[in-house]
């Protein structure tokens, strides 16, 4: 049974740039939610797909953009790329949104902005 | 904003049991308590989580107050590979997977 996987595990871009991160979720999962974590403090929610609509966002600006497809895999996109986005982007899936399910994290995205 | 408070740090010996505390004073009737664990910035593991009862599995125990407005993790017996930052995490109720991780405690376990 494949837990949550995350692609590419490190990558280096130039500040201004736009990157692409992608997630799977586990199989039998259908919501996955983004988090960055900066060196040092906790995750931070981005946001959440479920049904391939974003249902719930934080406190990140237009930048920060994803999509669900329909096998429910996720893309996160940023775009513009500033030298504070370098952080480790974080892929979670669950099943529903229901409080009280089980979430199941990736090992991330390690993103340095150069 | 994160809805608990955590030590920063605790020490435990090796093979003694860890007893990981957090508040959440503001927990509202339906939400969840959860525990995870991150281990080298590898992702959060999950660890257990609980409403009202509590809850043990092969990893840990999960004590939680009567009223509900503190928890304790238990790792019943420490090994090296359990030194890790543990967050405890209060689900919002109602927003999904939005979870607020706040800086957690870092355990270190002694040999």
């Amino acid at each position: 049974d494949a837990g949550v996987t995350q692609s590419p595990t490190h990558l280096i871009k130039t500040r201004g740039q736009q990157v692409t991160l992608r997630c799977s979720p586990k199989s039998g999962h259908d919501t996955v939610s983004w988090y960055q974590q900066a060196l040092g403090q906790g995750p931070q929610f981005i946001f959440q797909y479920y049904e391939e609509e974003e249902r719930q966002r934080g406190n990140f600006p237009d930048r920060f953009s994803g999509h669900q497809f329909p096998n429910y895999s996720s893309e996160l996109n940023v775009n513009a790329l500033l030298l504070g986005d370098s952080a480790l982007y974080l892929c979670a899936s669950s099943l529903g949104v229901i409080t009280g399910n089980t979430i199941y994290f990736g090992e991330g995205s390690w993103l340095t902005v150069v | 904003d994160a809805k608990t408070t955590q030590p920063p740090s605790m020490d435990c010996a090796e093979g003694r049991a860890a007893n990981l505390p957090c508040n959440h004073s503001t927990i509202s009737g339906n939400e969840y308590v959860y525990w995870y664990r991150q281990i080298h910035s590898q992702g959060p593991q999950y660890i257990i989580h609980g409403l009202k009862n509590n809850e043990t599995n092969e990893m840990a125990s999960l004590i939680i107050t009567e009223d509900r407005k503190s928890s304790t993790l238990i790792l019943p017996h420490a090994t090296l590979r359990d030194t890790a930052v543990y967050y405890c995490i209060v689900r919002v109720h109602g927003t999904g997977n939005q979870f607020y991780f706040g800086t957690g405690t870092s355990l270190t376990v002694i040999p």
